[in-house]
């Protein structure tokens, strides 16, 4: 089993929707859970951080569910800008590492 | 103020050459970090440097090498070249050894290799 799991992509949605990505990780041990976004043939870059009871910012929610080792993204009124790739990463026990998943594509239509 | 700093941005190389990939960390920052990402893939942990020594090492073989300097900067070394090094290299930086908040990732090396 992959350390991280995600969601295989890509997501196409127009303009205004909704759309909600997920994510595994295999370690029960990890203590620290980010969402990072990556533009084409950029480096990755912090969205958000993930915390046990769930955060927002803006448009962006994320939560976690340590039981099920479940991590989620909802996004929402989707924008043109919001078209890249967004990884769920996960801390390797030591907190001295990111563990990456694959990545989901998102392509965001007018 | 200038962020994480990578060099060269892209270089062709052909199989069994050796490369090196230097990193200058965003000021003030002590920790350095090594991901190899290859197309399609998530980035994958190579190396971290905190403090000039070698604190975390991802599952790649001995070929890969790294280093640290006084002034914190750092390289990345690949020796006898394979097809499949071909990817981006990233490397990032963060304050300490244990990464409480973000790390930041300079734009990356892209390294082909023929």
């Amino acid at each position: 089993r992959k350390e991280v799991e995600q969601d295989p992509g890509p997501f196409n949605v127009p303009e205004g929707a909704t759309v909600a990505f997920n994510c595994t990780y295999s370690n029960s041990a990890s203590q620290s859970f980010f969402w990072y976004r990556q533009d084409c043939r950029k480096e990755p870059k912090l969205l958000m951080s993930v915390y046990s009871s769930g955060n927002e910012d803006g448009r962006f929610t994320a939560q976690l569910n340590r039981a099920s080792q479940y991590i989620s993204l909802l996004i929402r009124d989707s924008k043109l800008s919001d078209s890249a790739t967004y990884l769920c990463v996960v801390h390797n026990q030591a907190g001295t590492a990111l563990i990456f998943g694959k990545g989901t594509t998102l392509s965001v239509s007018s | 103020d200038a962020g994480v700093t990578q060099s060269p941005t892209h270089l062709i190389k052909t199989r069994g050459q050796h490369v090196t990939l230097r990193c200058s960390p965003i000021s003030g920052h002590k920790s350095v970090s090594w991901y190899q990402q290859v197309l399609g893939q998530g980035p994958q942990f190579i190396f971290q440097y905190y403090e000039k020594e070698e604190r975390g090492r991802g599952n790649f073989p001995d070929r890969f090498s790294a280093r640290q300097f006084p002034n914190y900067s750092s390289e990345l070394n690949v020796n006898a070249l394979l097809l499949g090094d071909s990817a981006l290299y990233l490397c990032a930086s963060s304050l300490d050894r244990v990464y409480t908040g973000e790390l930041f990732f300079g734009e990356g090396s892209r390294l082909t290799v023929l």
